[in-house]
């Protein structure tokens, strides 16, 4: 039984340059969602999965980024135009959510990017 | 709106004591989840518990123990005999249902166990 993983795991960048994250879920998980912590601070929401459909974006999510669900499996995260401001640790998290039933949320590793 | 306020930022301990961690939230739903989250110094956050806004019932398990009461809006979290392997930052969390199941987090409380 694998849990959530993320790749890559630490990504260093120059201002300007676009970055793309990918996240895996638990695989029977419906439900996939993006955060982003910065140093000190909670996990922030930025985004959610119900399958294959993106049901709310946060104003967290500026035109830059761009988050996807394809098939309904894993998800990847883009940002374009990178800024200094961008710094963060993005987690992934995954859960079932059936009518009537809710299961918390289980986080992968995170991908920590540094832009320079 | 949601909030989640940890006011206590930092805590340390000597190791074999008592130790308790506040959280208190704001809501204006009727049905709400209450969450723990532990994340140790390799970063993964890690699932303690989950609790249902209908249930006020203590919850303990081994050393952990949790006190939800609705009155105060306060969900509060009680590590007993803390260890080394304790020492985290443990952040609290709240989240809605129907659509709003998304996690609003508090800053979080670093605890440290001192050996």
């Amino acid at each position: 039984d694998t849990g959530v993983s993320q790749d890559p795991r630490h990504k260093i960048t120059k201002r300007g340059q676009n970055v793309t994250f990918r996240c895996d879920p638990i695989s029977e998980h419906n439900r996939l969602y993006w955060y982003r912590q910065t140093l000190g601070q909670g996990p922030e929401f930025l985004t959610y999965f119900q399958n294959e459909a993106q049901l709310e974006k946060s104003r967290l999510l500026s035109d830059r980024f761009s988050a996807e669900r394809p098939k309904g499996s894993f998800s990847t995260l883009e940002i374009q135009r990178t800024e200094q401001g961008d710094s963060a640790m993005y987690l992934c998290a995954s859960s079932l959510v059936s009518s009537g039933d809710y299961n918390e949320q289980f986080f992968g590793p995170g991908t920590r990017l540094t832009v320079l | 709106a949601q909030k989640v306020t940890q006011a206590q930022t930092e805590i340390s301990v000597v190791e074999k004591e008592d130790v308790t961690l506040d959280c208190v939230y704001e809501t204006r739903d009727t049905t709400y989840y209450l969450f723990w989250y532990k994340q140790p110094p390799s970063g993964e956050l890690v699932f303690l518990i989950r609790r249902n806004s209908f249930d006020e019932q203590n919850e303990i398990s081994g050393r952990y123990s949790w006190n939800f009461q609705k009155s105060t809006s306060s969900f509060n979290f009680t590590i007993t005999a803390s260890q080394v392997v304790d020492s985290a930052v443990y952040f609290c969390a709240l989240s809605g249902l129907f659509g709003n199941e998304k996690l609003t987090f508090g800053t979080g409380t670093r605890l440290t166990i001192i050996p």
